[in-house]
């Protein structure tokens, strides 16, 4: 799998967007753009993902360059529970379904 | 709902003892994946499965194993626990399309 840059930690004000990004520079045209978070102490938790055009989902939208290096995951209204690790992770579907989690980056919303 | 279940939660055990993590979906996946996750390392995966009789290491598999004997279920056995295997384990379980996992909440192995 491709691997994924991250900075390790961010903040925002209760209400408003968190826009997480995140670099994938290597990777390949098969393969999909992933994020999952982690409230502490609980496990992972599918978020969003994507190949190439933008997608939205009751929780979140995912906006993918069109180069597909980078992308952004926004939280369009963060909330003191939307405090978590989140992981963006690339990798191909099919057979090989292997997720790679790397340290991801930490989000803390203030009130 | 379908849901996916582990247990126990929280589990103590001695070195030298063998142990096993249940873990249980109802989804119908046929998919299911065991991960550990400790400090400094994130999520690495142990041993999955895509089917009913199949499994596979994944990237820190020594001395973990598992058996798929049916759909529903992966347990994980230690089959001589270890304090290096003192962690959080994480089952997690996908349909091939779409393909995204969805995990359990975890279980804590200390291993004393």
């Amino acid at each position: 799998d491709a691997k994924t840059t991250q900075p390790p930690s961010m903040d925002c004000a209760e209400g408003r967007a968190a826009n997480l990004p995140c670099n994938h520079s290597t990777i390949s045209g098969n393969e999909y753009v992933y994020w999952y978070r982690q409230i502490h102490s609980q496990g992972p938790q599918y978020i969003i993902h994507g190949l190439k055009n933008n997608e939205t989902n009751e929780m979140a939208s995912l906006i993918i360059t069109e180069d597909r290096k980078s992308s952004t995951l926004i939280l369009p209204h963060a909330t003191l529970r939307d405090t978590a690790v989140y992981y963006c992770i690339v990798r191909a579907t099919g057979a090989n379904s292997k997720l790679t989690f790397g340290k991801g980056i930490t989000l803390s919303v203030r009130p | 709902d379908a849901e996916i279940t582990q247990s126990p939660r929280h589990k103590i055990t001695e070195t030298g003892r063998q142990v096993t993590l249940a873990c249980h979906q109802t989804w119908n996946h046929n998919n299911m994946f065991w991960y550990r996750q400790d400090l400094g390392h994130g999520l690495r995966l142990i041993h999955y499965s895509y089917g009913v009789h199949d499994t596979n290491k994944g990237e820190v598999s020594d001395g973990y194993s598992v058996s798929r004997s049916n759909t529903e279920d992966l347990p994980l056995t230690l089959e001589s626990a270890a304090s290096s295997q003192t962690s959080v384990y994480f089952c997690a379980s996908s349909e091939s399309i779409p393909d995204t996992q969805y995990f359990g909440p975890g279980t804590r192995l200390t291993v004393l």
